[in-house]
């Protein structure tokens, strides 16, 4: 069975400030990670995808990913009051364990931004 | 406009009474899936398709159906709802024949199983 692992929070930052939210997967051989912004009654909306080691930049989101760490991340520069969310991560591919074709979604980290 | 569409939005049922959660997208999606989300639990995957007739379980598939007809509509089917059923459901598509891609969801459902 996949597991993704995200710090529930809550996570509080200062406006203007850098969010960093973290991401740990089990599965050693993921092809794909993601990255879903979430507000509360609403559906995943995805904000980054990123899918070599390194990192990817998309205006004030970075992703970055370790796969020899099974490490993902978050950063979200100048952070504004309406990217108070809860963000999901979720890791996709890989050959072991079997099961459903699919992302597997964490439970996700929910992102206070503090005015 | 690209979207996923679902409907209804929202749904009140009492135990035993089948219902069906349409979805469908106007992007020639080849892939479509059904999550459910529950506090505590995350998404998890019901069921999922790969192209036309071709579907497969996810992860927690008992008491659902689907099919998948026509490329852009994926209904899921409760033939006999149940309490435990009560969850908001999401549609999601991608475009490749593969879940491993980004995939866009739907507004969601929110079930309520009396």
């Amino acid at each position: 069975q996949k597991e993704v692992e995200q710090n529930s929070g809550p996570l509080s930052v200062p406006e203007g400030a850098i969010a960093s939210l973290n991401c740990t997967y089990s599965d050693r051989v993921s092809q794909s990670f993601f990255w879903y912004r979430q507000y509360s009654g609403k559906s995943p909306e995805l904000i980054m995808s990123i899918y070599s080691n390194g990192d990817k930049e998309d205006g004030r989101f970075t992703a970055q990913l370790n796969k020899a760490s099974q490490y993902v991340s978050l950063l979200i520069r100048d952070s504004q009051p309406s990217d108070s969310a809860t963000y999901l991560c979720a890791v996709g591919g890989g050959y072991s364990g079997g099961g459903a074709d699919g992302l597997t979604f964490g439970k996700g980290t929910h992102l206070i931004i503090q005015p | 406009e690209a979207q996923v569409t679902q409907n209804p939005r929202y749904l009140i049922t009492v135990t035993g009474k089948k219902l069906t959660v349409t979805c469908s997208q106007n992007m020639n999606h080849e892939y479509m899936s059904w999550y459910r989300q529950d506090p505590g639990l995350g998404l998890r995957q019901i069921y999922y398709s790969m192209n036309v007739e071709v579907t497969d379980k996810g992860d927690v598939p008992e008491g659902y159906k689907v099919s998948r007809k026509e490329k852009r509509n994926f209904p899921l089917i409760l033939e006999s709802p149940s309490p435990n059923q009560t969850s908001l459901y999401f549609c999601a598509s991608s475009p490749t024949g593969t879940g491993y891609n980004e995939q866009f969801f739907g507004p969601g459902t929110r079930l309520t199983v009396l």
